[in-house]
């Protein structure tokens, strides 16, 4: 069976230092690579997602940006963190041509 | 891009009393999905339901496409159902599929 693992949990990291959170998939290859961010109010925005190695589509301009460098395995990085970035950030996966996504336990970042 | 509205924002139940939760879409319903937020935060499937209605348990959803909105029916509910319920419809394109979500219902049930 597939799973999604994310981390770490939780983070607390001061304003304009670097973030790394890693997701990893297992039990499937060539998925489709997706982050999710939770802000206050519920709502849930993508913010970046991947058909494969290297190929990463934004949907939202922002602080942050992603990588995929093996094929199940995606990264959300910041060069400099801001307050705004806050927030409950979940990794996806689904299947390459699929219409069900899978998501992971989330991380939770605080930025002060 | 499509806009997802779920109803009651909000709900205080009863344990063992039921509910509907519901989803209106603005566009063509294509790849539904509704999951539970636990209190931990992570997103659980509930179900995968385009059209027509499944059932699980207590749980059981229906979307009709054609008018575009879902269901999502909790009967006996207990409290380990408590968290937020989202839909989400997803789309596929440029080889990817991504959902757009409701804002959710928050379901509280007390003793």
């Amino acid at each position: 069976s597939q799973t999604i693992h994310q981390w770490p949990a939780t983070l607390v990291q001061p304003v304009g230092s670097p973030l790394s959170l890693e997701c990893t998939v297992e039990g499937t290859s060539n998925p489709n690579l997706y982050w999710y961010r939770q802000a206050a109010g519920r709502g849930l925005q993508l913010l970046f997602y991947s058909v494969g190695i290297g190929q990463i589509s934004s949907e939202v301009p922002q602080n942050l940006s992603a990588s995929r460098p093996q094929d199940r395995q995606f990264i959300l990085s910041s060069k400099k963190l801001l307050l705004s970035d806050s927030g409950f950030y979940l990794c996806a996966w689904s299947r390459q041509g699929g219409t069900e996504a899978f998501f992971g336990q989330g991380t939770r970042l605080t930025v002060v | 891009g499509i806009q997802v509205e779920q109803s009651p924002p909000d709900l205080i139940l009863q344990e063992g009393a039921n509910s509907t939760l519901r989803c209106n879409f603005s566009d063509s319903v294509n790849n539904l999905q509704w999951f539970h937020q636990n209190p931990w935060g992570q997103l659980i499937n509930l179900f995968y339901i385009p059209s027509g209605t499944k059932q699980n348990g207590r749980l059981s959803a229906t979307t009709v496409a054609t008018e575009r909105y879902s269901l999502l029916y909790i009967s006996s509910s207990q409290t380990t159902d408590s968290g937020v319920y989202f839909c989400g419809n997803g789309n596929s394109g440029a080889g990817s599929y991504q959902l757009t979500f409701g804002k959710g219902t928050k379901l509280s049930v007390i003793p």
